[in-house]
């Protein structure tokens, strides 16, 4: 079983919709969370940064951390065709241990 | 600057050749990391280097040779690379070990 498991899509939602992102782990000792957006060819870029559960709101960005479930969620909020990217979930147990990454979900916003 | 910056963006090399990535970062972060990404998959974690020092290696073949000078600087020295090693090779820095990482745009590594 992998560390982390990502839905890799291909999502494609309408301009303004809510968008929803998911990722699964199996490592209860996880407890630093991480969403980066990466546009074709280029690398990742830090979108939210979260610690243990609870949520966190940053502008059209939410992300939603569900330890009992084992469970992250990023929700994107009136999105836009710039948003049309691929999102990486990643998380860790400690600081100084390593970062696992999901497989990224890729996601197409429709004008 | 917040920027981590790899160059350079697009290299080809054949498989005797000798080449050298580079990364820089001016954030006053302490560990700085090497990854490798395949078309559609994560990033894969090569190196991490922890206040200039080696401290994790990702049982990579020795044929990748990474390089701390100085705090600010990591380099990835290549050789005798194979067809399969082409992919992007990425560059990030974080404040402190397993803190968020800053990514630089990546090297893409063709191997001929």
């Amino acid at each position: 079983q992998k560390e982390v498991e990502q839905d890799p899509g291909p999502l494609s939602v309408p301009e303004g919709a809510i968008v929803s992102l998911n990722c699964t782990y199996s490592n209860s000792a996880f407890q630093y969370f991480m969403w980066y957006r990466q546009y074709s060819r280029k690398g990742p870029e830090l979108l939210m940064y979260t610690y243990s559960s609870g949520n966190k709101e940053d502008g059209r960005f939410t992300a939603q951390v569900d330890k009992s479930s084992k469970y992250i969620s990023l929700f994107i909020r009136d999105s836009q065709p710039s948003d049309s990217a691929t999102y990486l979930c990643a998380m860790s147990a400690n600081t100084g241990n390593q970062f696992y990454f999901g497989t990224g979900t890729s996601l197409t916003v429709i004008p | 600057d917040t920027e981590v910056t790899q160059t350079p963006k697009h290299l080809v090399m054949g498989m005797t050749n000798k080449k050298s990535l580079k990364c820089e970062q001016h954030m006053g972060h302490r560990a700085m990391y090497w990854y490798k990404q395949k078309a559609k998959k994560p990033p894969e974690l090569m190196f991490v280097y922890s206040y200039e020092k080696l401290s994790i290696n990702e049982s990579v073949p020795s044929r990748f040779s990474p390089e701390c000078p100085n705090s600010s600087l990591l380099n990835l020295h290549l050789h005798a690379l194979q067809p399969e090693d082409s992919a992007l090779y990425l560059c990030a820095s974080s404040q402190d070990p397993g803190w968020g990482y800053t990514f630089g745009s990546g090297t893409r590594l063709t191997v001929v």
